[in-house]
């Protein structure tokens, strides 16, 4: 089976652009969750979805949204790019069924790049 | 909430030496707590995940993790290094089913050959 696929791989804007980020979760997982990782640091929390609904949000602006389509995948928009946007964006998908066994599965991720 | 602290920024070990990467923990509620590696240009895979069951949790690659909550920590260890291991290691927690997980800063390993 396929895992966790993500858009672009690679993506580079100018300040004050908009971007999207496009993810598709592992087949009969609804659940999928965004994190901004900055070079040098961990993954921080952006967004999580379930069910085409918002579950969960981390510390970042308005300028971040996201939505989730009725296939489960996902999009995140960023408006307004700021140079502090640079990071691995990563998308991670799960059943959440809330059994023990339910584990985020990460995909590769998109580098974006703001200049 | 919950965060971790990864103790160390940087570990160097040679191959075939025993491997330790210290993680500890805070959490105002029962917490889950993983340990996730990230090759470079490749994504986060797990390496194995704690949820209130066995103090000792064995992963993949010959990597496990005892879980002490009287010292809060969650360390991750392997008897012996292989040049593969080298990689960024982070310790991870979540409140359990809450599946908003909390990363630490990261430890880098090397491998000497």
């Amino acid at each position: 089976d396929a895992g966790v696929t993500q858009s672009p791989t690679h993506l580079i804007k100018t300040r004050g652009q908009h971007v999207t980020l496009r993810c598709s979760p592992i087949s009969g997982h609804k659940s999928v969750s965004w994190y901004q990782q900055v070079l040098g640091q961990g993954p921080q929390f952006i967004f999580q979805y379930y069910e085409k609904e918002e579950r969960g949000r981390g510390n970042f602006p308005d300028r971040f949204s996201a939505r989730q389509f009725p296939n489960y995948s996902s999009e995140l928009n960023v408006n307004a790019l700021l140079l502090g946007d640079s990071a691995l964006y990563l998308c991670a998908s799960n059943l959440r069924t809330g059994g023990l066994t339910d584990t985020q599965y990460f995909g590769p991720g998109t580098r974006l790049t703001v200049l | 909430a919950q965060s971790v602290t990864q103790l160390d920024s940087h570990v160097s070990v040679s191959e075939g030496t025993p491997v330790l990467l210290r993680c500890n923990y805070s959490s105002s509620y029962s917490p889950s707590l993983f340990w996730y590696v990230q090759h470079p240009n490749k994504g986060l895979q797990l390496l194995l995940k704690y949820t209130s069951a066995a103090t000792l949790v064995k992963g993949i690659n010959g990597f496990e993790a005892e879980f002490k909550k009287s010292e809060t920590s969650f360390h991750l260890t392997k008897p012996s290094a292989h040049m593969s291991d080298a990689a960024e290691y982070f310790c991870v927690v979540s409140r359990t089913n809450d599946y908003k997980l909390s990363f630490g800063a990261g430890t880098t390993v090397t491998v000497r050959a």
